[in-house]
């Protein structure tokens, strides 16, 4: 069965300091990977998405995630973080051929000026 | 192009009452979900369909049922709401080919009293 582990249901960062979240997942083959962005009273939307190509992907925005196979993580970072980016962050892994996604308990990300 | 659609966006039920949830697509996509969303848990799988006519159990189904008549609509359905029920309910598509990326719609907050 898959799983994703978030380490962090909260990061504080300074405006302008690196953005880290830290996305750990099992999965009994290899995955496709995703990232997720809510904003308040909103839906989720898509940051980025790894599915066995480039294993450093970018995404929207000015973030990126790297595919570690041997960490079996898909960390995602930002280099300098903006009051915008304020939001919570969800880590989701699929088996490809499989339709649902399985999704980690999500880190709130507060940027402060 | 609304993309994804989800009515109503706030409802207040009684419990033992019944209500449908109802979400549309328009992008023609094969594939719809249904996820709760509860504090500290990220999005859990109720139910998702794989086409029109089709439907299947995902993570969480006790307690909700749907129905999927036109490929463009997905419905959830609560025979008999329980205050554990109270969440945000979010409806996602995707495509045959989309790698399994998914769509949002802007959710639903029930609360069962």
């Amino acid at each position: 069965a898959q799983s994703v582990t978030q380490l962090g249901s909260h990061v504080s960062v300074s405006e302008g300091a690196l953005v880290l979240l830290r996305c750990n997942y099992s999965s009994s083959v290899p995955p496709y990977l995703f990232w997720y962005v809510q904003y308040p009273n909103q839906g989720l939307q898509l940051l980025l998405k790894y599915t066995s190509a480039a294993t450093l992907v970018k995404g929207i925005n000015g973030f990126e995630a790297e595919f570690k196979k041997s960490e079996t993580s898909f960390h995602l970072t930002k280099p300098s973080a903006h009051m915008s980016d304020a939001a919570e962050y969800f880590c989701a892994v699929s088996d490809p051929g499989k339709r649902a996604l399985t999704f980690g308990s999500g880190t709130r990300l507060q940027v402060q000026p | 192009n609304a993309g994804v659609t989800q009515t109503p966006k706030f409802r207040v039920l009684k419990t033992g009452q019944s209500m449908t949830l109802l979400c549309a697509q328009d992008m023609n996509h094969e594939y719809m979900y249904w996820y709760r969303q509860d504090p500290g848990m990220g999005l859990r799988l109720i139910h998702y369909s794989v086409g029109e006519g089709t439907t299947a159990k995902g993570e969480v189904p006790d307690g909700y049922n749907v129905s999927r008549l036109k490929k463009q609509n997905f419905l959830l359905g609560l025979e008999s709401a329980a205050p554990s029920q109270t969440s945000v309910y979010f409806c996602a598509s995707s495509s045959v080919r989309g790698a399994d990326t998914q769509y949002f719609g802007p959710g639903t907050r029930l609360t069962v009293l």
